[in-house]
């Protein structure tokens, strides 16, 4: 039972073009929401994250977008360099319930071209 | 900065093999966890460690297990390897900050396990 999904394994945008990435979740108990990005040979890095008391959340080029009641998230890049091409995650997590644990989605890879 | 290490980059190892993979966090931090990434099936939790000697179960915990002898060390250790579980294994750690934020997980470089 996949509870975080992202449904495009792959987004390719031109560099200065806007990256949307979309999370979709099926628990309603998730109230806390991050977003990480992979490079190729590295572990994961943290980049932004957003609680359920808010519907946005903005830190330089990226902001994440969150839709309660569609269960739905979006990380949105502007304006996309070539050095965001990486694996973006979507993670959640349940506080009340699962402490520090978070649950990921499947992964989208964005590659963002000169 | 947080520095989260891995035993090894690259490991093969045959079918029924007993296998360690260590994990090492030099910032004090409580939490640990261990996943696997797999193609199309994102990050998934085998196990997490809240304090010394504690161990929970994540969501794929069958045919591994942990140690957590010392705070700043976690081992998963596969039994008996099988083939299915070849995998990127990637460990995270955080420390508890209380509020309303959640603890950011730090992530290791991750170990690219092979079973023959």
């Amino acid at each position: 039972d996949q509870q975080v999904k992202q449904n495009s394994p792959s987004l390719s945008v031109q560099e200065g073009r806007i990256s949307i990435l979309n999370c979709d979740y099926t628990n309603s108990m998730f109230d806390y929401f991050l977003w990480y990005k992979k490079y190729p040979a590295e572990g994961p890095t943290f980049l932004i994250s957003i609680s359920s008391i808010k519907d946005k959340n903005e830190d330089g080029r990226f902001t994440v977008f969150l839709n309660k009641s569609a269960k739905h998230l979006s990380l949105h890049i502007v304006p996309s360099q070539p050095g965001d091409s990486a694996v973006y995650f979507c993670a959640a997590s349940a506080r009340e319930t699962s402490g520090s644990r978070l649950t990921f989605g499947e992964g989208t890879q964005l590659t963002v071209n000169p | 900065d947080v520095k989260v290490t891995q035993s090894s980059r690259y490991l093969v190892k045959r079918t029924g093999e007993k296998v360690f993979l260590e994990c090492v966090q030099d910032m004090d931090h409580e939490n640990m966890f261990w996943y696997r990434q797999d193609p199309g099936l994102g990050l998934r939790l085998i196990y997490f460690s809240y304090d010394v000697k504690m161990k929970e179960k994540g969501d794929i915990p069958e045919g591994y297990s942990v140690s957590r002898e010392k705070k700043e060390r976690f081992s998963l250790i596969l039994e008996s390897a099988s083939t299915n579980q070849t995998s990127m294994y990637l460990c995270a750690s955080s420390t508890v900050t209380g509020g309303w934020s959640l603890e950011t997980q730090y992530f290791g470089p991750g170990t690219r396990l092979l079973v023959l």
